[in-house]
């Protein structure tokens, strides 16, 4: 079964710096997408980025981007130019072959003022 | 676009009720899923329906039903609420596995359930 492990439960960092968020996952498949998720105090959950495994290029959204290690099974996700609106749960996610979306437990990103 | 909407947004039930968590999505998807989400966890599914008319177990289905009744509707079911089912639901869409955005999940706002 596939697992995805966030390590850090919780950072911080000052607003217009940059920070980066580990995610790690098992898999024995070849063809996957990852997704990075965020959650606001709202619970709302939206789509902050998201990665198809046979692309090599890393993606990118504005100020967000990941690192996308195949080999080593590594997802990260970099925030640049912290906003205090970035403040939330961010959920790292794989999808295989199955329907359903396996979830790490989440890290609570503060940025500060 | 209203995107994926889930009725009601908070609900409390004492042990024994029952109640139907309703969700409607307007994007055309053709999946669609329902999740909890306890505190300190991601979410974790309970049931999914691939296309109109199947409808099949995630991860947690025990003590739930659910129904799709259209390709626009998703509803789930409790039929005799539990405190273990105290969560927030979260109803998603997904559009088919070729095209645009294809394998990814689109949430609607959730719904906190509390079950005395």
């Amino acid at each position: 079964a596939q697992t995805v492990t966030q390590s850090q439960p919780e950072m911080s960092v000052q607003e217009a710096e940059t920070v980066t968020l580990s995610c790690t996952y098992d898999t024995s498949e070849n063809n996957y997408y990852l997704f990075w998720y965020k959650q606001p105090p709202s619970r709302q959950m939206i789509l902050v980025i998201r990665q198809e495994a046979y692309k090599q290029q890393n993606a990118t959204e504005n100020r967000f981007s990941v690192n996308f290690q195949k080999a080593a099974k590594s997802f990260s996700l970099k925030i640049s130019d912290s906003q205090l609106g970035d403040t939330a749960m961010y959920f790292c996610a794989f999808k295989g072959g199955s329907e359903k979306l396996v979830f790490g437990k989440g890290t609570k990103l503060t940025v500060n003022p | 676009n209203a995107g994926v909407t889930q009725t009601p947004k908070f609900q409390v039930l004492k042990t024994g009720q029952s109640m139907t968590l309703q969700c409607a999505q307007d994007m055309n998807h053709n999946s669609m899923y329902w999740y909890r989400q306890d505190p300190g966890m991601g979410l974790r599914l309970i049931y999914y329906s691939a296309s109109e008319g199947t409808t099949d177990k995630g991860e947690v289905p025990n003590g739930y039903n659910v129904s799709r009744l259209n390709k626009r509707e998703f509803s789930l079911r409790l039929e005799s609420a539990a405190p273990s089912q105290t969560s927030v639901y979260f109803c998603a869409s997904s559009p088919a596995l070729t095209g645009t955005g294809r394998g990814t999940q689109y949430f609607g706002p959730g719904t906190r359930l509390l079950v005395l």
